[in-house]
């Protein structure tokens, strides 16, 4: 079970709008800024595609954003694509010893 | 360029030991942490832990305490994840990253180093 639940699956249609949630308590996700979002095509190894809730790193599609509110982040895809079909992570800092949780990963499908 | 080149796959038997590497070019090696992720076959990444290059300080997932060790070689631009004894349940895919300090993004990964573990 990961520290951070995520939806199993979502789907889109080309140019549609879609939302990936990320829930976890205060002691990660709520209660610092350190939400960060990494896509993953199937063999290949993940990729940064939000740090700090909101930051995109150089390179990154303005077609993807992040947001929090309470102890859920969201990653949203805008314009969706056919490249954008693959698996979505989201990982916090989270307090403690453990320092970084993931999510379980969402599988985006793009219909 | 910014790269992270990760050894190549590995196949052990249970109960071997096992040391791959993950050698950092093009960046200040010791200004950004090192960490590992599993991803087991079919599954989700998991964070296993991190070293910071520079003094070798390491923190680790409680999941992964006592189960690895991590390393690194500042001289040589190198960071290691090693197990002493494999087991079948090790049989993984494990990436190291880089991350940003103070922003626990991971914004460059190796290409990653399978690991079979079967009798």
């Amino acid at each position: 079970q990961s520290a951070l639940t995520q939806p199993a699956s979502v789907s889109g249609s080309p140019g549609q709008s879609i939302t990936i949630s990320c829930t976890g308590t205060s002691s990660d996700v709520g209660g610092y800024n350190y939400v960060s979002w990494y896509h993953q095509h199937p063999g290949k190894a993940p990729k940064l595609m939000i740090y700090e809730v909101s930051n995109r790193p150089s390179g990154v599609s303005n077609r993807f954003s992040g947001s929090k509110s309470g102890n859920t982040a969201s990653l949203t895809i805008s314009g969706l694509q056919a490249e954008d079909e693959a698996d979505y992570y989201c990982s916090s800092y989270t307090s403690g010893s453990t320092l970084l949780v993931f999510g379980g990963g969402t599988k985006l499908t793009v219909l | 360029e910014v790269q992270l080149v990760q050894s190549g796959a590995e196949v052990k038997k249970p109960g071997e030991s096992l040391k791959i590497s993950c050698k950092g070019s093009g960046y200040s090696f010791t200004s950004y942490w090192v960490a590992w992720v599993r991803q087991m076959p079919g599954k989700g990444l998991e964070w296993m832990g991190i070293i910071d290059p520079g003094d070798s300080d390491t923190r680790y997932s409680p999941s992964f305490q006592g189960q690895v060790t991590i390393s690194a070689d500042k001289s040589i631009s190198t960071a290691y994840l090693q197990w002493s004894s494999l087991k079948a349940s090790d049989t993984a895919m494990y990436y190291c990253a880089s991350m940003g300090r103070g922003s626990y993004g991971m914004d460059v990964w190796g290409q990653g180093t399978t690991v079979t573990v079967s009798s």
